[in-house]
């Protein structure tokens, strides 16, 4: 079945120091990827997504792009600050057997600790 | 703020009893799907629900049940509560393959 591996964390960064958490997956087809947030006792926020390989996605100062020779959607930001600080799933998106929609697979989460 | 709301914010139950979380999709949403986040994990699929009718089903056990209004909001049911089931019950909905979260409601089952 499909599955998504992130680094394991946490990540504890200073303020202005580049962020990369990594993402590799496993599916079968072509699936779209997502990379979302979760700030402490909430849900989850769409942070960026891409849909066909080579596609970058970006939001925030965040980026991912999608490598389909590597299987992977790995997340970069040049310089964190500390309102970054959050838990960070990866995605990806497989169509459900038989119908038009989709179900969501994530990764186990990378929870991300910045430091003024 | 995605527009989808989710209620009650927090449950406490106890084990064997029945519960009912509800889900208000985002306007023009007609696809609404149940994720159970246990703690320190990632959100695992429940199932999901398009046009009233349930369009795919993760690794949960007929206990867990569902619907979906013609308004597209929906409800997830727990029967037979196990402390297991303690987690955060997340919601999201969508018009097509981006699924747009709700804040979630938070059950402990003791």
């Amino acid at each position: 079945g499909n599955s998504v591996t992130q680094m394991e964390g946490p990540v504890t960064l200073s303020e202005e120091a580049f962020l990369t958490i990594n993402c590799t997956y496993t599916a079968t087809g072509y699936p779209s990827l997502f990379w979302y947030v979760q700030y402490p006792g909430e849900g989850l926020q769409l942070l960026l997504k891409a849909t066909k390989a080579d596609d970058k996605g970006s939001n925030k100062g965040f980026e991912a792009t999608y490598r389909k020779e590597t299987t992977s959607f790995h997340l970069e930001k040049g310089s964190v600050q500390v309102s970054d600080s959050a838990v960070y799933f990866c995605a990806l998106s497989d169509r459900n057997s038989g119908g038009s929609n989709y179900k969501l697979t994530f990764g186990k989460g990378t929870l991300l600790t910045v430091n003024p | 703020e995605t527009g989808v709301t989710q209620s009650p914010t927090h449950l406490i139950k106890t084990r064997g009893q029945q519960v009912t979380l509800r889900c208000s999709s985002q306007s023009g949403h007609n696809t609404v799907s149940w994720y159970q986040q246990a703690l320190g994990q990632g959100p695992q699929f429940i199932f999901q629900y398009y046009r009233e009718e349930e369009n795919g089903r993760g690794n949960f056990p007929p206990r867990f049940s569902g619907l979906q209004f013609p308004n597209y909001s929906s409800e997830l049911n727990v029967n037979a509560l196990e402390l297991d089931d303690s987690a955060l019950y997340l919601c999201a909905s969508s018009p097509g393959e981006t699924q747009y979260f709700g804040p979630g409601t938070r059950l402990l089952v003791l």
